[in-house]
């Protein structure tokens, strides 16, 4: 089972938006709505930040937000700041065994 | 308060057994799906298994088919991951998550490490 497909890295300044990709097909992202966003800092366990496509967990800022068209799920942050410098995962339902996580990208706050 | 803590992790040598225990405390274990995750170390995730509510279904990623087997004991709030016939690509944090199609909560992780 191949993973999705996530840039390796993605960078930008504080203050600034920026927006992490995370591509598929139809057996998984472009089927389902069961695609979700996790964020890791170094050492630590991932946090859920977007389920659903483009919901929100109580207690993630509204800075996080998450959308999909076709195969590409997309999350986006706005108004980077330096503690969402980590590493991002996506994952999705799949038909093909049940779960699959993306590559992951690590966000650079410059 | 959500509490999620797995034990049992360890050095094995490339085909030995071992057996990983999640116990979870302050959330609803019996009606909610439950999730393994593994990261082996410097890499991304990997899912490797999840478990309906009752145990009826289990779901697992190939490369661990006929080697891991999940369970749970919903009396006792626990999830469990038989692992047999260890290769040294099993090497990694192993960690414990509420949920199906997302996890909520997780643990810190347990470290197992395949190695002669």
């Amino acid at each position: 089972q191949s993973a999705l497909t996530q840039p390796a890295s993605v960078s930008g300044s504080p203050g600034q938006s920026i927006t992490i990709s995370c591509t598929g097909s139809s057996s998984d992202v472009g089927g389902y709505k069961y695609v979700s966003w996790y964020q890791q800092h170094p050492g630590k366990a991932p946090k859920l930040m977007i389920y659903e496509v483009s919901n929100r967990p109580s207690g993630v800022p509204d800075r996080f937000s998450g959308s999909k068209s076709a195969n590409t799920a997309s999350l986006t942050i706005s108004g980077l700041q330096a503690g969402d410098e980590a590493e991002y995962y996506c994952s999705s339902y799949t038909t093909n065994t049940f779960l699959v996580f993306g590559g992951g990208t690590k966000l650079t706050v410059l | 308060e959500v509490q999620v803590v797995e034990s049992g992790g360890g050095l094995v040598q490339p085909g030995g057994s071992l057996r990983l225990s999640c116990a979870v405390s302050g959330f609803s274990f019996s009606s909610n799906w439950m999730t393994w995750v593994r990261q082996a170390p410097g890499k991304g995730l990997e899912w490797v298994a999840n478990i309906k509510p009752d145990g009826s279904e289990k779901y697992y990623v190939e490369s661990v088919k006929g080697r891991f087997t999940i369970s749970r004991d919903n009396a006792k709030n626990s999830l469990y991951l038989q692992m047999n016939s260890l290769r040294a690509e099993d090497t990694a944090m192993y960690y414990c998550a509420t949920g199906g199609y997302s996890s909520v909560w997780w643990g810190q992780g347990t470290l197992v490490t395949v190695s002669s």
